[in-house]
């Protein structure tokens, strides 16, 4: 069964540090994916950053970047010069292959906050 | 633009009835998917569908039901079995193209007392 691990239920940071949040994950499906959600107190989920299991490289987008570890199963979200802003839930989430119906797995979560 | 919409954003019931609630979009994606999500916790999946007419159960189908006849819309109908119907639902869609991202609407607190 394919499953995600967030073990850091809450993380603080201070503003312009960067912090890692880490996501481990199971599956015995050799294609799947890899995604990072940001949820503000509003509640919307926001699409941060995607990872495929045979990207050869960490995929980057701004000041997020994914660090995959492919050998480890862990998928850890980076995020450079923390911001007020980037205090939010964050999730981590897997897709399996096609015949999962491109439907997500989310870990529990965890909470970041930004201290000025 | 183009997005998600679900209304209403906060609805109450009383126990014993059945709501439905609403999502649209006009992304023109295929799929879309209902999640549940209670108070410090992940998403769970209740239904999905990725075409009209059709869809299947997520991991939490019970208590549940859903229709898909338009492509822009995928309503979720809690029902009086649905145990503890309490919780935040938030609606998605995603294209049928790699990488199958998905995009999120807003969400509805729903409270039945």
């Amino acid at each position: 069964a394919q499953k995600i691990t967030q073990t850091q239920p809450g993380m603080f940071v201070q503003e312009k540090e960067a912090v890692t949040l880490d996501c481990t994950y199971d599956t015995s499906d050799p294609s799947y994916g890899l995604f990072w959600y940001k949820q503000p107190s509003s509640g919307e989920m926001i699409f941060l950053i995607y990872q495929g299991s045979y990207d050869q490289q960490n995929a980057t987008e701004g000041r997020y970047s994914l660090n995959f570890q492919k050998a480890r199963k862990s998928a850890n979200l980076v995020i450079s010069a923390s911001q007020l802003g980037d205090s939010a839930m964050y999730f981590c989430a897997m897709r399996g292959g096609y015949n999962q119906g491109g439907k997500l797995i989310f870990g529990q979560g965890t909470e970041l906050s930004v201290k000025p | 633009d183009g997005g998600i919409t679900q209304s209403p954003k906060y609805l109450f019931r009383k126990e014993g009835q059945n709501v439905t609630l609403s999502c649209e979009q006009n992304l023109n994606h295929d799929a879309m998917y209902w999640y549940r999500q209670d108070p410090g916790q992940g998403l769970r999946l209740i239904y999905y569908s990725q075409i009209v007419n059709d869809f299947q159960k997520g991991d939490i189908a019970e208590g549940y039901s859903v229709s898909r006849e338009k492509k822009e819309s995928f309503p979720l109908t809690v029902t009086s079995a649905q145990k503890n119907p309490t919780a935040f639902y938030l609606c998605a869609s995603s294209p049928s193209g790699f990488p199958y991202e998905q995009y999120f609407g807003p969400g509805t607190r729903l409270t039945v007392t």
